[in-house]
């Protein structure tokens, strides 16, 4: 099973309005953390936000929230006001602590377009 | 002061070549990864190093070597090159074995296989 399903191949948003990307996630470990990603066409990946599975209170960093419900297994980033600049291709990744790799597990992306 | 640094960014060769990519991160981070992202853009870890030591080591044919001269590199050493292997590959670093804390990505290498 995926570990990671992100469901929206690509989205489009019209500049200045928020945008939902959605994330579902799949484990039994009790303790794991949820990060999103960013990658522009310049290729490079772009760390945005965390989430740990005990944390009480949704993270935010600037423009960027995450709606994390833990029952549903679900942690969608929320984009506040678009700009241009945040077309790009976003991921959603997960860490365990039980398996005691410390690799992310990735979801297959979604690519944001902003509208002018 | 590049955090995660790779060379090369781009490599193109012909198939049956060995190579190599470097990776160095001056972070201070114990724990460095190797990922490949596909065509399709999915990422998929190859390798992780803590502490100089493979912890894991997922089921990557073993023409693909990780080396780890110290804590700051782990090179990436491929042997008899295969067109499926033309992928981007990142290096990647964190601090410590917890989940807590974002992993440091380097700029990536695009390989090409002919």
């Amino acid at each position: 099973a995926q570990k990671i399903t992100q469901t929206q191949p690509g989205m489009f948003v019209q500049e200045k309005e928020a945008v939902t990307l959605d994330c579902t996630y799949d484990t039994s470990d009790p303790s794991y953390g949820l990060f999103w990603y960013k990658q522009p066409s310049s290729g490079e990946m772009i760390f945005l936000i965390y989430q740990g599975s005990y944390d009480q209170q949704n993270a935010t960093e600037g423009r960027y929230s995450l709606n994390f419900q833990k029952a549903r297994k679900s942690a969608n980033l929320v984009i506040s006001a678009s700009q241009l600049g945040d077309s790009a291709m976003y991921f959603c990744a997960m860490r365990e602590a039980q398996t005691g790799a410390n690799n992310l597990f990735f979801g297959t992306g979604t690519r944001l377009t902003v509208i002018p | 002061d590049t955090a995660v640094s790779q060379t090369p960014k781009y490599l193109v060769t012909q198939m049956g070549n060995d190579k190599s990519i470097k990776c160095e991160q001056n972070l201070g981070h114990d724990t460095m990864y190797w990922y490949k992202q596909d065509s399709k853009k999915f990422l998929k870890i190859m390798f992780s190093y803590n502490n100089k030591e493979l912890i894991i080591n997922e089921t990557v044919p073993n023409r693909f070597s990780p080396k780890s001269p110290d804590k700051a590199h782990l090179n990436l050493h491929i042997n008899s090159l295969e067109l499926g292997d033309s992928a981007v590959y990142f290096c990647a670093s964190s601090r410590g074995t917890s989940v807590v804390g974002e992993q440091f990505f380097g700029p990536g290498t695009r390989l090409t296989v002919l």
